[in-house]
């Protein structure tokens, strides 16, 4: 079964630009979740999708960030203008589908992108 | 506010060493704790607890949950080199579907 894919795999830019990543799920996942990891954290949530539908984005620097999962499938996350505070590694996990009454499902994780903001 | 403790932030040992990687929690409506393997970039997923006392047991790895003391630990027996990572643990919420993590134990081991 192929993983979560991400591309690209290391991005380095300079502070002001815009940067784009994107994510492919593991097939028949429904939900998909972009995290943030910087340096000696663990991961942060930014946004989580279900289907093609956000269900928590509270997280999410809307200022600057922005994703979407269009067809319910891939997702791209946009950051635009980067700050220096943005350089991390952008994880993009995905998992079942937890409906009502159904137990927690395990995230399965791509292998990222590292981000440094220059 | 939710909050996942690990410690130690760090740990060196040597192979054949058996380690113990400590998870604290607190957070409403807990509803299950994972532990996560993190060589490099992506995190790997190890083990899922949603019930207190029942070990579970993968190889040399194991975990257990205390959700009287709300606390979890994550053994390792009889260390090797390729157990040297970030162990991450994390926590879900009935309050929404994503994993709150903790910093992680960087663990090395030595030849």
């Amino acid at each position: 079964e192929a993983g979560v894919a991400q591309s690209p795999r290391y991005k380095i830019i300079e502070k002001r630009q815009s940067v784009a990543f994107w994510c492919n799920p593991i097939s028949g996942h429904a939900t998909l979740y972009w995290y943030q990891q910087i340096l000696g954290q663990g991961p942060k949530l930014l946004i989580q999708f279900q289907n093609n539908g956000v269900v928590d984005d509270s997280q999410l620097p809307k200022d600057r960030f922005s994703a979407e999962r269009l067809k319910g499938v891939d997702s791209t996350l946009k950051i635009q203008p980067a700050k220096l505070e943005d350089s991390a590694v952008y994880l993009c996990a995905s998992s079942l589908e937890r409906g009502r009454g159904q137990g927690f499902y395990e995230q399965y994780f791509g292998p990222g992108t590292r981000l440094t903001v220059t | 506010e939710d909050k996942v403790v690990q410690s130690p932030l760090s740990l060196v040992v040597h192979e054949g060493d058996t380690v113990t990687l400590n998870c604290s929690y607190e957070v409403t409506n807990f509803r299950s704790l994972l532990w996560y393997k993190q060589e490099k970039k992506a995190p790997t997923f190890l083990f899922m607890l949603t019930s207190s006392g029942i070990e579970k047991k993968s190889g040399r790895l194991s975990s257990i949950l205390d959700k009287k003391e709300l606390f979890s630990i994550l053994n390792i027996t009889a260390t090797q080199t390729g157990d040297s990572a970030i162990y991450l643990c994390a926590v879900n919420s009935n309050s929404g579907y994503a994993l709150n993590f903790g910093k992680g134990t960087s663990l090395l081991v030595t030849p």
